[in-house]
């Protein structure tokens, strides 16, 4: 399977308190994502890194990529009750023209207030 | 949801009936896919299109169909639903490496 995997699988910490949630996959990459959802609701795009790029921030989110060891991590700081959700990686093949991607299984992760 | 809409969006139906998931998009995006989601794979991709009547297979297309006759609109069809085809499906636009997911349809097959 060319599926992301996401680690861990859940995640629990309290407000303010930083979540960190690492991603491994298989394949040579164009770039990789990584999406949010809300519970019953669809995938909301966060960040896309390029395979050219080791790490990108956006507001909270801090994204890190490492084309060497196949991996990305996704650092949410200082999170909020608003952050519970589930949260997925997704990869695109290189040389790709389709915009397919591959997504993990997600981790769940849970702010307590 | 940028314009992505989903219909039904609960559906119950018996084993050996067909179904038709619709997708209609106003963003006018050229790519489109369903995928469904299930506890412990993640999002898995059924079917794309990269435009009109132009359609492909993704990881798991056995027992499904799609159709894309208008930019906006993808269907997705079982012929004769099976238990193992209940699930959460998603449709999804695409533009600029950025995919738009729909609200989804929950699918049960009894």
């Amino acid at each position: 399977s060319q599926q992301g995997e996401e680690d861990p699988q859940a995640l629990s910490i309290q407000e303010g308190e930083n979540a960190t949630m690492n991603c491994s996959y298989k394949t040579s990459i164009n770039n990789l994502q990584w999406y949010r959802q809300n519970s019953g609701r669809g995938l909301v795009h966060l960040i896309l890194i390029r395979s050219n790029e080791r790490e990108k921030h956006s507001g909270r989110l801090r994204v890190t990529l490492d084309t060497s060891k196949k991996s990305s991590s996704l650092l949410i700081t200082a999170s909020r009750a608003a952050d519970t959700a589930s949260y997925f990686c997704a990869t695109e093949d290189r040389g790709s023209t389709l915009g397919r991607l591959y997504f993990g299984r997600g981790t769940q992760l849970t702010v307590w207030p | 949801d940028a314009g992505i809409t989903q219909s039904p969006r609960h559906k119950v139906t018996e084993t050996g009936t067909p179904v038709t998931l619709r997708c209609h998009q106003t963003e006018n995006h050229r790519y489109m896919y369903w995928y469904r989601q299930d506890p412990g794979h993640g999002l898995r991709l059924i079917h794309y299109s990269y435009g009109v009547k132009d359609t492909d297979k993704g990881e798991v297309s056995d027992g499904y169909s799609v159709s894309r006759s208008k930019t906006e609109d993808f269907l997705l069809t079982l012929e004769s639903a099976t238990s193992s085809q209940t699930s959460v499906y998603f449709c999804a636009t695409e533009m600029g490496n950025e995919q738009f997911f729909g609200p989804g349809t929950r699918l049960t097959v009894l």
